[in-house]
C-alpha cells in the first residue's frame, strides 16, 4: 500500500519564478493538506482539498493557490516566489470519513528559493 | 486562533524516560497530536487524544487535561533512534468537519549514550 509520494523531493528556483508541487493521496484517502515547514518550526497549515474544492485555508497570500483532481491527488502552485518561501513543504492525506483526525505526511518537497 | 507551546530542546540518557510538555490555547479544541520527526523526513504520527487521560501505545504515553490545555509526551526506555524532533498539534473545529492541525515549533530530542 503506497503512502503519501510527493514530487519533486528537491528543487531551486528563483525569485519571481513560479512552482508547482504534486502530491498522490495514501489509497483509499480523499482529503488533501499542505503544509509549509521552515527550517527548524514546525509545519504551518497552507490549506485542505476534499471533493476538488478548498475546504480550509491557513494565512498564506493569494500567491499559494491548489487544485485537486478528480483522483484525489493535488498540486500546490507558488506564484512570484520570494526567498522566505524557501522550506519543506508537505503534503498530508487523510480519510473524510471516519474523521479521525489522523493525517498521514509525504516525504515533502524541499523547496529552495535563490 | 491557537497558540501551542512546547520546549524547544531536551536532552536524555539513553534508557531513560523523558517527558516532553505542551501547553495550548485554542477556541474550538477537537483533538491533540503528537508526531515524530527525524531529520529530513515526514512527520509520522505518534498517538491521538481527545478526552482527558493517559493513552499508553508501547513505550509511548500521551496524556491530555482539557481544562489547563496541557498535554506530555512520555517515552520510556530511551533508544538511540529516538532522537527526533517531537511535534505538538492540535485540531481546531471550525463546523467545517475539516483536519487542520495547528502544530507547535516542535521539541528536539538528543538521546545520549
Amino acid at each position: 500500500d503506497a503512502g503519501v509520494t510527493q514530487s519533486p523531493t528537491h528543487l531551486i528556483k528563483t525569485r519571481g519564478q513560479q512552482v508547482t508541487l504534486r502530491c498522490s493521496p495514501k489509497s483509499g484517502h480523499d482529503t488533501v493538506s499542505w503544509y509549509q515547514q521552515a527550517l527548524g518550526q514546525g509545519p504551518q497549515f497552507i490549506f485542505q482539498y476534499y471533493e476538488e474544492e478548498e475546504r480550509q485555508r491557513g494565512n498564506f497570500p493569494d500567491r499559494f493557490s491548489g487544485h485537486q483532481f478528480p483522483n484525489y491527488s493535488s498540486e500546490l502552485n507558488v506564484n512570484a516566489l520570494l526567498l522566505g518561501d524557501s522550506a519543506l513543504y508537505l503534503c498530508a492525506s487523510s480519510p473524510g470519513e471516519p474523521n479521525t483526525g489522523e493525517l498521514f505526511f509525504g516525504e515533502g518537497s524541499r523547496l529552495t528559493v535563490l | 486562533g491557537q497558540n501551542i507551546d512546547q520546549p524547544t530542546e531536551m536532552t536524555a540518557t539513553e534508557g531513560a524516560i523523558v517527558q516532553i510538555n505542551c501547553t495550548y490555547q485554542t477556541s474550538g479544541f477537537n483533538g491533540l497530536f503528537w508526531y515524530q520527526q527525524h531529520a529530513g523526513e515526514a512527520p509520522t504520527f505518534l498517538s491521538y487524544n481527545v478526552l482527558d487521560g493517559l493513552e499508553e501505545k508501547g513505550r509511548f504515553s500521551s496524556f491530555l487535561s482539557r481544562s489547563k490545555g496541557y498535554s506530555y509526551l512520555l517515552l520510556k526506555e530511551l533508544q538511540m533512534k529516538d532522537s527526533a524532533s517531537y511535534l505538538c498539534a492540535v485540531r481546531d473545529w471550525n463546523g467545517n468537519a475539516g483536519n487542520m492541525l495547528t502544530f507547535g515549533g516542535g521539541t528536539r530530542l538528543m538521546v545520549k549514550p
